[in-house]
């Protein structure tokens, strides 16, 4: 059980143009959801926080205009990079996390964004 | 904040030998650690965890103690398999503003196996 799905898996776009991505909780419903970003070699960087129905808290540093997040019901989250540009490459992961209050996170294998 | 510090890799290990990968963090409040894993094309899964002080976590053969008195939850095995080979992360949970918990990852050590 506690699966956690993303697409796509992969993406490359050319800069200036957006990319939506998709995180979804296949077998339990998610009240929170959580976005991270990896670089090469490096953690997983907490992005964000969302709640369903209700606006991401963003991490400091995090521009909230570039990265989009909607979680709109309780299995679907998604990520958009808007005008993205080639320092956005990066691989951005989800997790979930189903009753509130319960802790452990369910993490989705991954999207690898390149933009060209 | 919270900040985590894994040993780097990559780890190569024969089958049958001993692991360790070394884990060491700062925090404040009452922080607890984690160990995740990767395999190669799947998510972060849990391995195992701890929620208080010498508290042992373990899973699948692996294992790692709680220590505060030098903030650390080293991840031990003590006989590797070629299908242990993955990503290994050590993670902490913190308080998130307005409740809920969060959780501050180390960089991640790839453990290779080999026959």
């Amino acid at each position: 059980g506690a699966v956690v799905s993303q697409h796509p898996s992969r993406v490359i776009c050319k800069s200036g143009t957006s990319v939506k991505i998709e995180c979804r909780s296949l077998d339990f419903q998610a009240t929170t959801m959580f976005w991270y970003r990896q670089f090469p070699k490096q953690s997983l960087m907490l992005m964000a926080t969302s709640n369903e129905g209700s606006k991401a808290t963003y991490e400091q540093g995090v521009e909230k205009d570039k990265f989009l997040i909607n979680h709109a019901s309780l299995t679907l989250s998604t990520l958009t990079v808007t005008s993205a540009h080639p320092e956005d490459s990066s691989f951005y992961i989800c997790s979930a996390r189903g009753l509130a209050g319960a802790f452990e996170q369910y993490f989705g294998p991954g999207t690898r964004l390149t933009v060209t | 904040g919270n900040s985590v510090t894994q040993m780097e890799g990559p780890v190569t290990l024969s089958e049958e030998a001993f692991l360790t990968i070394n884990c060491t963090y700062t925090a404040t409040g009452y922080p607890s650690p984690f160990w995740y894993v990767q395999y190669p094309g799947e998510g972060l899964q849990l391995l195992l965890k701890a929620t208080k002080a010498d508290d042992k976590g373990s899973n699948k053969g692996f294992e790692a103690t709680y220590r505060k008195e030098t903030t650390s939850f080293h991840l031990e095995k003590g006989s590797v398999q070629v299908s242990d080979s993955a990503v290994y992360f050590c993670a902490l949970s913190g308080i998130l503003t307005g409740g809920g918990n969060k959780l501050t990852f180390g960089t991640g050590t790839q453990l290779k196996v080999e026959l």
